[in-house]
C-alpha cells in the first residue's frame, strides 16, 4: 500500500519563475491538505483540496494556488518566486469520512529560489 | 500568532530513561491534539493523538496527557531508545465533523536526541 508521494523531491528555481509540486494521496484518502515548512519552523497550512475544491486556506497570498483531480492527487502552483518562498512543501492526506483528522504527510519537495 | 508552542527546541535523554516532550496551546477551539515524529529527508509521521474529551492516551511506550485547563499536553515516551531521535512536532486542529478535515496547526518541534 503506497503512502503519500511527492514530486520532484528537489527543486531549483529562479525569482520570478513559475512551479508546480505533486502530490498522490494514500489509498483511500480522498482530501489533500498542502504545508509549507521553512527552516527551523513547524509546518504551516497552505490549503486543502476535497472534492475538487480548495475548502480551507491558510494565509498565504494568491500567488498559491492548487488544483485536485478526479483521482485525488493534487497539484500545488506558485507564481512569481521570491526567495523566501523556498522551504519544504509537504502534502498531506487523509479520509473526509473520519472525524478524527490524521493526515499523513509525504516526504515533501525541497525548494530552492536563487 | 503562534497557537501552538513548543519552548523546548531541544532535549537530550539517556537511554532507558523517560523523555517528555511540551506543548501549549492557546486556541480554546483546538479539540484534537496530535503528536509527529520527523527524521531528516522524511515526511512527518504520525505518532499518537488525543482528543479533548480523554486526559491520557497510550500506545505502546507513548504516552499523551491532556490538560485542557492549562492549555498544555505532554508526550511522554517510556523507556527512550536510539531510534527515537527526532524532531517531534505537536500539532492541533478544531474538529469540523465529517466532510472535510481540520487544518493542523504545528508548533516549532523539539529536537529529541537519545544518548547511549
Amino acid at each position: 500500500d503506497a503512502g503519500v508521494t511527492q514530486s520532484p523531491t528537489h527543486l531549483i528555481k529562479t525569482r520570478g519563475q513559475q512551479v508546480t509540486l505533486r502530490c498522490s494521496p494514500k489509498s483511500g484518502h480522498d482530501t489533500v491538505s498542502w504545508y509549507q515548512q521553512a527552516l527551523g519552523q513547524g509546518p504551516q497550512f497552505i490549503f486543502q483540496y476535497y472534492e475538487e475544491e480548495e475548502r480551507q486556506r491558510g494565509n498565504f497570498p494568491d500567488r498559491f494556488s492548487g488544483h485536485q483531480f478526479p483521482n485525488y492527487s493534487s497539484e500545488l502552483n506558485v507564481n512569481a518566486l521570491l526567495l523566501g518562498d523556498s522551504a519544504l512543501y509537504l502534502c498531506a492526506s487523509s479520509w473526509a469520512g473520519l472525524a478524527k483528522n490524521i493526515q499523513y504527510f509525504g516526504a515533501g519537495t525541497r525548494l530552492s529560489v536563487l | 500568532d503562534q497557537q501552538v508552542k513548543q519552548n523546548s527546541p531541544s532535549l537530550s535523554v539517556q537511554e532507558g530513561r523517560i523523555s517528555i516532550l511540551n506543548c501549549d496551546y492557546t486556541n480554546s477551539m483546538f479539540d484534537y491534539f496530535l503528536w509527529y515524529k520527523k527524521y531528516p529527508a522524511e515526511g512527518p509521521t504520525f505518532l499518537i493523538s488525543i482528543s479533548s474529551i480523554k486526559d491520557k492516551n497510550e500506545d505502546g511506550r507513548f504516552t499523551v496527557f491532556l490538560n485542557k485547563s492549562a492549555k498544555h499536553l505532554s508526550l511522554h515516551i517510556v523507556p527512550s531508545q536510539p531510534g527515537d531521535s527526532a524532531v517531534y512536532f505537536c500539532a492541533a486542529s478544531a474538529i469540523k465533523g465529517t466532510g472535510t478535515a481540520s487544518k493542523l496547526t504545528f508548533g516549532t518541534g523539539t529536537r529529541l536526541q537519545v544518548t547511549l
